[in-house]
């Protein structure tokens, strides 16, 4: 079954405009951990964010923001404002106690124009 | 620190033939991860390692994938022999525990076999 859910595909917005990335993720544990990574065209998995079951509280860190949601099983990650260089493939992701992995969601391929 | 260095980069092989990527993780990490991304089944997690030590293989394709980890700072991945299908991403991470405390991926091997 799958853990995390990612229902948008593609996104595209202009530059300036506010995006929001869908993560929905299932779990029976009640400690675990999420996680947001960017992959840029270039390639590599870049580390955003992680956040634990226990911090409800949502994150900024400037022009990304973070929306945990434990009552709907969510972590939606939005980016304020984008810039061509958040054209990338977002991933979310969890990794539950004793479960050593990292099951990552689908992703979501974003597409900022100038 | 450097981060989680992989390499090659890039490698283009024949069917049939050997392939070897390598891996260094970051200093003082403990767990060790070897993923294959491909546009089919997105990032899936081929082995794990703790300690050096192999904990699960379980999402190594076949007989013809194997990993070794003969000390803290390098692991290979090999693939004998090696199949079109083969061809995907294959990224390195490392982290410290398991998993809890976040992954750091290398940039990855982008592997063709024609």
């Amino acid at each position: 079954a799958q853990k995390v859910t990612q229902a948008q595909t593609e996104i595209s917005v202009v530059e300036k405009e506010d995006v929001t990335l869908d993560c929905v993720y299932e779990t029976r544990d009640t400690t675990y951990y999420l996680f947001w990574y960017k992959q840029p065209p270039s390639g590599e998995l870049v580390f955003l964010i992680r956040r634990n079951s226990f911090d409800e509280q949502n994150e900024i860190s400037g022009r990304y923001s973070w929306n945990f949601q434990k009552s709907t099983s969510s972590f939606n990650f939005t980016i304020t404002a984008s810039q061509v260089v958040d054209s990338a493939v977002y991933f979310c992701a969890l990794s539950e106690p004793g479960d050593y992995k990292l099951s990552f969601g689908a992703g979501t391929t974003v597409t900022v124009r100038a | 620190d450097a981060g989680v260095i992989q390499s090659p980069r890039h490698e283009v092989t024949e069917m049939g033939q050997e392939v070897t990527l390598r891996c260094k993780p970051i200093s003082g990490h403990n767990s060790l991860f070897w993923y294959r991304q491909t546009m089919m089944r997105g990032l899936e997690l081929l082995i794990y390692f703790n300690n050096n030590v192999p904990i699960d293989d379980s999402g190594m394709p076949e007989d013809r994938f194997s990993a070794k980890m003969p000390n803290a700072s390098f692991s290979t991945l090999k693939i004998q022999p090696s199949e079109p299908r083969d061809s995907a991403v294959y990224f390195c991470a490392s982290s410290l525990g398991q998993g809890a405390q976040g992954y750091t991926f290398g940039s990855g091997t982008r592997l063709t076999v024609v």
